[in-house]
């Protein structure tokens, strides 16, 4: 059965400090992957998409990047991170096809002090 | 574009009584609709989607959701709450695209006294 890993689960990083959450899916080849950021009362925003390796696709200018070096391996990563980086950040996959739902991790709470 | 509208942030209901939280639709075309069940510091767990075949969808843990078409809602219901069911709840819409890019309500926060 395929899996969704997500870590950490938790991280408090000082403004301006480096960001780099991982993610792996088991069990599926060639998903679609996603990074999700959830912020209090305004649901789910999506902030990378990526249809392959090495394909990024941006939702929203920010001070995010995403990276897939494996086919089951996406990076969300910032060089300095802001305030208003904080949130709750979750990496998803699905298969190819509108009708597939999307699989959740259990996300990482980012707080930046 | 395509979006979904959540009425109502919260929602209290008591154990026993019927659940309903509300979501409605904008989409060109007919769309992939979802109700996504995320408990607190968790991801996300599919409770039901409709995929235009039956309007009438049942998902997991007694909820189901009615597609309608000439009113663009996908309320989601539940004719007993319990107290596991106290949760946010998310609604979300998807095209067919050939790719699978959600977008999600803003939620409704559950919560069930006894």
């Amino acid at each position: 059965s395929q899996t969704i890993h997500q870590w950490p689960a938790t991280l408090v990083q000082p403004v301006g400090s480096p960001l780099s959450l991982e993610c792996t899916v088991e069990g599926t080849s060639n998903p679609n992957l996603y990074w999700y950021r959830q912020a209090a009362g305004r649901g789910l925003q999506l902030l990378f998409y990526s249809v392959g390796i090495g394909q990024i696709s941006s939702e929203v200018p920010q001070n995010l990047s995403a990276s897939r070096p494996q086919d089951r391996q996406f990076i969300l990563s910032s060089k300095k991170l802001l305030l208003s980086d904080s949130g709750f950040y979750l990496c998803a996959w699905s298969v190819l096809g509108g009708s597939t739902e999307a699989f959740f991790g259990q996300g990482t709470r980012l707080t930046v002090v | 574009a395509q979006s979904v509208t959540q009425l109502g942030s919260h929602v209290s209901v008591s154990e026993g009584a019927l659940v309903l939280l509300r979501c409605n639709y904008s989409s060109s075309v007919p769309p992939y609709l979802f109700w996504y069940v995320q408990y607190p510091n968790q991801g996300l767990q599919l409770l039901l989607k409709y995929t235009s075949a039956a309007t009438l969808v049942k998902g997991i843990n007694g909820f189901e959701a009615e597609f309608k078409k000439s009113e663009t809602s996908f309320h989601l219901t539940k004719p007993s709450a319990h107290m596991s069911d106290a949760a946010e709840y998310f609604c979300a819409v998807t095209l067919d695209t050939g790719f699978q890019k959600l977008v999600f309500g803003t939620g409704t926060r559950l919560l069930v006294s006894p």
